[in-house]
């Protein structure tokens, strides 16, 4: 099975650096996902990590270390536009399904 | 491409009713997926297709729901004889490599 963390709830800035982190427990590894996912909206893709190391696009970067079963979503210049849930999903090896954690409402003040 | 779309986006049933829901995947997308999400929780995956093919179906997921996808476009997921705990939002995604795209969901409410 697998078994994923992160936090409820963050609150940060406007214009400053968030990061939500998340770790999972998984019996095979086949890749980390970060969706947004606005108040009544559908998940939006943001990031995929399947090899160690930092993957950075535009204001979002996400980082996955596979050996700690740990990844970070970093949110820079931050926008009031930023808050929203997101959400961390894994999937296993031999498996298309995601298995999500429950979210992290983030919420972006002035 | 205009994106994965599903529609009805809000249905409002009697429990003990059936209810079908339909998903339009992107175009050129072989791989579906049907979630299930609600309130405060992330989407739980319910079963998956590529092309015609169901390939991997939620052991969670009762024998009161089932899915289709008979020529590998369009998908529908069936609910028999509804019970409040359905009440959710249902999530339809494509994808043809590792990222998958949601369409905005099917808001059922079982009265």
């Amino acid at each position: 099975g697998q078994n994923i963390d992160q936090p409820t709830e963050m609150t940060a800035t406007e214009g400053a650096i968030v990061q939500i982190n998340c770790t999972y427990q998984t019996s095979g590894f086949n890749g980390l996902f970060w969706y947004q996912q606005h108040a009544g909206e559908a998940p939006t893709f943001l990031s995929y990590n399947v090899l160690d190391g930092l993957e950075e696009k535009g204001r979002f970067s996400s980082f996955l270390s596979r050996s700690k079963g740990y990844s970070y979503l970093l949110l820079k210049e931050l926008q009031m536009k930023d808050s929203a849930s997101y959400l961390c999903a894994v999937r296993a090896t031999g498996s298309y399904q995601l298995t999500f954690g429950k979210g992290t409402k983030l919420s972006v003040i002035p | 491409d205009t994106g994965v779309s599903q529609d009805p986006r809000h249905k409002i049933t009697k429990r003990g009713q059936n209810v079908t829901f339909r998903c339009d995947p992107i175009s050129e997308h072989n791989r579906l997926y049907w979630y299930r999400q609600t309130l405060g929780q992330g989407p739980e995956f319910l079963t998956y297709f590529q092309n015609e093919a169901q390939l991997e179906k939620s052991r969670l997921l009762s024998d009161r729901f089932s899915a289709e996808r008979p020529k590998g476009s369009f998908s529908t997921l069936e609910i028999q004889r509804t019970e409040q705990g359905d009440s959710a939002m249902y999530l339809c995604a494509s994808s043809i490599s590792g990222e998958q795209y949601f369409g905005p969901g099917t808001r059922l409410t079982v009265t």
